[in-house]
């Protein structure tokens, strides 16, 4: 049963055009959730995190947006560079709880 | 050092074989995770350690797997008697944690992995 959901295995997009990545979870006792971007043979870096507190957090071109009620969170990264192809994992957790589930990932290509 | 480091980072193994990958998290973080990315698929928790207790060995595959970490640091992941669905890339991840009941959420920090392959 997977908990966190993203549908889109890949998006292509043209550099300096938005991109949106999409995530869905079941678990309504998730309340803090987490971006990662994978480069090959790298591991996962943080990007961006929001707390169920708020519906929106921005750091840069990146900004995360949550929707609780209907349990979606997105990714926006504007303008989209050509660096920002890679992986990106949706994560979830409880706070009190420490086990982060990620999701399956989608894989972005910015065409230059 | 100053990011999560595993070793080896590949490691070829035979059939049958044992192994022991290794993770030595970013000093001061309490929380140890290991996870699995099989080829062409997402990150399948396999283990957490909270100091050097494992509250959550739910996804650990069979009993084939064990991990144990000593000192609040280093962390070590055995897999024994080797079959070929265990070769995928092992990523080890460390964060703070403030207790279970703290509001604190800590990103965690991963390493580069170990990249199994089983012959």
């Amino acid at each position: 049963d997977q908990q966190v959901k993203q549908n889109s295995p890949s998006l292509s997009v043209q550099e300096g055009r938005i991109s949106i990545l999409n995530c869905d979870y079941t678990n309504s006792m998730f309340d803090y959730f987490l971006w990662y971007k994978k480069y090959p043979a790298e591991g996962p870096t943080f990007l961006i995190s929001i707390s169920s507190i708020k519906d929106k957090n921005e750091d840069g071109r990146f900004t995360v947006f949550l929707n609780k009620s209907a349990k979606h969170l997105s990714l926006h990264i504007v303008p989209s560079q050509p660096g920002d192809s890679a992986v990106y994992f949706c994560a979830a957790k409880e706070t009190s709880y420490d086990k982060v589930i990620f999701g399956p990932g989608t894989s972005l290509s910015v065409i230059p | 050092g100053a990011g999560v480091s595993q070793s080896p980072s590949n490691k070829v193994t035979e059939k049958g074989k044992d192994v022991e990958l290794r993770c030595d998290p970013i000093s001061g973080h309490t929380a140890l995770y290991w996870y699995r990315q099989r080829l062409g698929q997402g990150l399948e928790f396999l283990i957490y350690f909270q100091g050097n207790s494992a509250p959550d060995k739910s996804g650990l595959p069979s009993d084939r797997f064990s991990a144990e970490r000593t000192g609040e640091s280093v962390s070590t992941l055995t897999i024994q008697r080797t079959q070929q669905e265990d070769s995928a890339v092992y990523l080890c991840a460390s964060s703070l944690l403030l207790g279970t009941r703290s509001s604190y959420n800590s990103p965690l920090h991963f390493g580069n992995g170990t990249r199994l392959t089983v012959t």
